[in-house]
């Protein structure tokens, strides 16, 4: 079993749509939760950042973490033809390795 | 705003130079990262550094080497390129401890 686990899509929408991107993780010891999105070509931009378990909005988007189902999603409300990348999931566990895991991330388009 | 740059974003190079690709961080941060990224294949970690003059293989290092003589850069080093290195290169930075890491635009290397 995969430590992350994430969709590959690729994930079409209208304009105007909710999107719900998701991850699923193995590790108990992650506390440390990422989004990233990533446009073509460019290198991945970090887009909310959750600290153990909850919710945190920013804007259009909300990132929501189940520890107990070992589930992450991200959610984009009202979406834009500019929200169209690639969102890449991360972990990391509280103490131990420094490095992070990361999903191999969901192609979005929005179309208009 | 924390910001990483690395030094070309497009390089071409023939099989079997010695290629040095280049980032610098200008936050501070202790850990910095190598990864390559290709479609499919996602992000996958070549090395990383915990601070100065330390250095850790990641998934992939073979064919690759790393200098850290200075904090805020992280050079990685291709000691004789070849065609199945061709990728996208991304540097990364972070606090030690920490989980919130931070991408450089990426450097596009195709190998001829």
């Amino acid at each position: 079993q995969k430590e992350v686990e994430q969709d590959p899509g690729p994930l079409s929408v209208p304009e105007g749509a909710i999107v719900s991107l998701n991850c699923t993780y193995s590790n108990s010891a992650f506390q440390y939760f990422m989004w990233y999105r990533q446009y073509s070509r460019k290198g991945p931009e970090l887009l909310m950042y959750t600290y153990s378990s909850g919710n945190k909005e920013d804007g259009r988007f909300t990132a929501q973490v189940d520890k107990s189902s070992k589930y992450i999603s991200l959610f984009i409300r009202d979406s834009q033809p500019s929200d169209s990348a690639t969102y890449l999931c991360a972990m990391k566990a509280q103490g131990g390795s420094e490095k992070l895991v990361f999903g191999k991330g969901t192609k979005l388009t929005v179309n208009p | 705003d924390v910001k990483v740059t690395q030094s070309s974003r497009y390089l071409v190079k023939r099989t079997g130079e010695k290629v040095f690709l280049e980032c610098v961080q200008d936050m501070d941060h202790e850990n910095m990262f190598w990864y390559r990224q290709d479609p499919g294949l996602g992000l996958r970690l070549i090395y990383f550094s915990y601070d100065v003059k330390m250095k850790e293989k990641g998934d992939i290092p073979e064919g690759y080497s790393v200098s850290r003589e200075k904090k805020e850069r992280f050079s990685l080093i291709l000691e004789s390129a070849s065609t199945n290195q061709t990728s996208m290169y991304l540097c990364a930075s972070k606090l030690a401890g920490g989980g919130e890491q931070f991408f450089g635009p990426g450097t596009r290397l195709t190998v001829l």
